[in-house]
């Protein structure tokens, strides 16, 4: 089946370091998207990102569709930022999304 | 974006028992969807809803369970005898159009006992 594989699994990082998430897949997507999911367990949508580049403060994505992958960068990173970041993209019309297993980023003070 | 609620926050039930999930979205021109997400696990895509029927299910969405629109305005899903495996956080997710961005409810935990 279609497989979307996150890298690393996990990360710890000091407070105001930078970082950079992966996420492959293995077919092309439609929709790639960005998550973070806050230590309380809620899923906020951080980037809609089929294609190119997008920022948002600290945060930036670029997804390169034809070679398969994304990234997500976390600058000066804050203990806010912890949590479980998971891409997620559809391989077919509709609106049904396949998502990683999740990078786990702790950021220490 | 509109804020969407999902009631209750915890829910814990007796394996075998009916439960019922609620999702009170703003506006009736959306794609609504359920995920759950195991603990520890990735989260995975349930069904997908819109205009009154269900448009895609997963392999897991199977008889036990179902989604309406009963009153037009609250979502519900709706798992009719529950099993340990059923324990999970289950999120009711929405989007303004097919394959675009994709915002999630608050979530319900619920746990089988």
């Amino acid at each position: 089946g279609i497989q979307v594989e996150q890298s690393p699994p996990d990360l710890i990082l000091q407070e105001g370091a930078n970082s950079t998430l992966r996420c492959n897949f293995s077919d092309s997507v439609n929709n790639l998207q960005w998550f973070h999911q806050n230590p309380w367990g809620q899923l906020i949508n951080l980037f809609y990102i089929p294609s190119g580049t997008k920022q948002n403060g600290r945060l930036s994505a670029t997804t390169v569709a034809t070679e398969r992958y994304s990234l997500l960068y976390i600058s000066s990173s804050q203990t806010t930022d912890s949590g479980v970041y998971f891409c997620a993209g559809n391989y077919n019309q509709g609106g049904k999304l396949i998502f990683g297993q999740g990078t786990e980023l702790s950021v220490k003070p | 974006e509109p804020e969407v609620t999902q009631t209750p926050s915890h829910q814990v039930t007796q394996m075998g028992q009916e439960v019922i999930l609620r999702c009170v979205p703003i506006s009736n021109h959306l794609y609504f969807y359920w995920y759950r997400q195991i603990l520890g696990q990735k989260v995975e895509f349930l069904v997908s809803f819109y205009n009154n029927e269900i448009s895609e299910k997963s392999e897991i969405f199977d008889d036990q369970f179902s989604v309406e629109r009963p009153d037009g305005s609250n979502f519900t899903l709706k798992i009719r005898s529950t099993k340990l495996e059923d324990s999970a956080m289950y999120f009711c997710a929405w989007a303004w159009r097919e394959d675009e961005k994709l915002f999630f409810g608050s979530g319900t935990q619920l746990s089988v006992l």
